[in-house]
Order: C-alpha cells, then sequence, then structure tokens
C-alpha cells in the first residue's frame, strides 16, 4: 500500500465555486504529479514538480494550479470551477533519478469532481 | 511527444486462461512500466522494464520489451477473477519539449469470467 493520500475522495460542487484538491505523501519523494483521466480513458499529465518551489505544466493543459512549499504536499486549486473540469484527479509521487528517467509512481485514491 | 497505445483495448477470458496485452509506443524511453487499475481508484504499480532489457518476470505476470519495434507485451498467466482490472502500459523519456512525467495509453479493460 502506498502512502500516498488525496482529500477529499469526492466532490460535488457549483459552477464558479474554488476547490483546493490535497495530496500528500510520506514517502520523501521530490517528484510529484498530478494526472487528469475521464472515465475509461488514459491519464493525462497536467502538473508536476521537481521539489520544494518547483511547478512544472504537463503535457494537458489546465486551468488549475499548483503549489509545493512542503516536499510532502502538492495541492491543487482550480479558481472558479466549470462542469467541463469535471473528471478524476490523480496525485502521483516518485524518486527523482534524473530529467526524463522516471522510475515507479506511486500513486493516491484520487479525488473524483463533479462540477454541476 | 510519444504516446503508448495498448491492445486489445477490451478483453474477456476465462479464469485459468492466460491473457496477453501489447503496447507500443513512438520515442525513445529510459523505462516502460505497466499498471493495473480497479474501476475508480488509483493506479499500481505491476512492473518496470527498463530499455536495455527483453524480459522481465514477477510472480504471473512476464513483460517484453522490444525496442526496435517500439513495443511491450504483458502475459498475465493463470487469470483470476481478481485479475479484472483496466492496464495501462506508461513510458517515460522527452521528446521536443515534452513533459517530465509518464505518457499512458488508452489502457486494456481485462475482465475474467469465473
Amino acid at each position: 500500500e502506498a502512502d500516498i493520500y488525496q482529500t477529499p475522495r469526492y466532490l460535488v460542487i457549483g459552477t464558479g465555486k474554488k476547490i483546493t484538491l490535497e495530496c500528500s505523501q510520506t514517502m520523501g519523494h521530490d517528484k510529484m504529479y498530478w494526472y487528469q483521466q475521464d472515465p475509461g480513458m488514459e491519464l493525462h499529465l497536467i502538473h508536476y514538480s521537481y521539489g520544494v518551489n518547483s511547478t512544472e505544466k504537463g503535457d494537458l493543459s489546465s486551468e488549475s494550479t499548483v503549489s509545493r512549499i512542503r516536499t510532502e504536499h502538492f495541492p491543487l486549486t482550480l479558481e472558479s470551477a466549470r462542469p467541463s473540469h469535471t473528471s478524476q484527479y490523480l496525485c502521483a509521487s516518485s524518486e527523482y533519478i534524473s530529467t526524463g528517467v522516471i522510475e515507479t509512481q506511486y500513486f493516491g485514491p484520487g479525488t473524483r469532481l463533479l462540477v454541476l | 511527444s510519444q504516446q503508448g497505445e495498448e491492445d486489445p483495448q477490451a478483453l474477456s477470458i476465462q479464469e485459468g486462461e492466460n491473457a496477453t496485452m501489447n503496447c507500443s509506443y513512438k520515442t525513445s524511453i529510459n523505462n516502460l512500466q505497466w499498471y493495473r487499475q480497479n474501476s475508480g481508484r488509483g493506479l499500481v504499480h505491476l512492473i518496470l522494464i527498463r530499455s536495455n532489457e527483453r524480459e522481465k518476470h514477477s510472480g504471473r505476470l512476464r513483460v517484453t520489451l522490444d525496442t526496435s519495434k517500439k513495443s511491450s507485451s504483458l502475459l498475465i498467466t493463470a487469470s483470476r477473477a481478481a485479475d479484472t482490472a483496466s492496464y495501462f502500459c506508461a513510458t517515460d523519456g522527452i521528446s521536443g519539449g515534452g513533459a517530465d512525467g509518464l505518457t499512458f495509453g488508452k489502457g486494456t479493460h481485462l475482465i475474467i469470467q469465473p
């Protein structure tokens, strides 16, 4: 069982609300990631971080933002939720080896977001 | 950017049979990994194979990698009902200024009939 946690597990919210999805890991990993996944589809990388104060955009453009103030914590924020943001958001972490080399990623259970 | 593509998209077999899934990708990699996802949950890492390896085993899992064909296969032997899940291959490496994360395929949805 991976030591990576996400809250909330499910969130139903109205359009225009600000939301923050929490992700934390206790493995001391420097590298953390956020992926977005629609039902039955592949995962798309939306954000990642190499460590404290590092945030990078992924391959899929996203209106969400992330921060990395502490090694163990990598929250994702949507300033104004819209129905198009409805999806599952998965957080992951891994050891940092070098740029372009990714070892095993450990995933949290995900947050299912529904924006009405 | 590189992309993993699995086939078949869906596979239904009887318990006890072997299940084979294939994955293709487009650019250079360091590692290729396979993950399992049970319905509505996070992904679980199954196995990692490095670009200089051709075959790897872990329990009932066997993974092969052919870098000349840019393809990999995952074999699950003696399948069990608990193996019912979606299986994804994922590749690393950065190409053309892409992001430094794993690139996932669309997945194979495996159903084991009891």
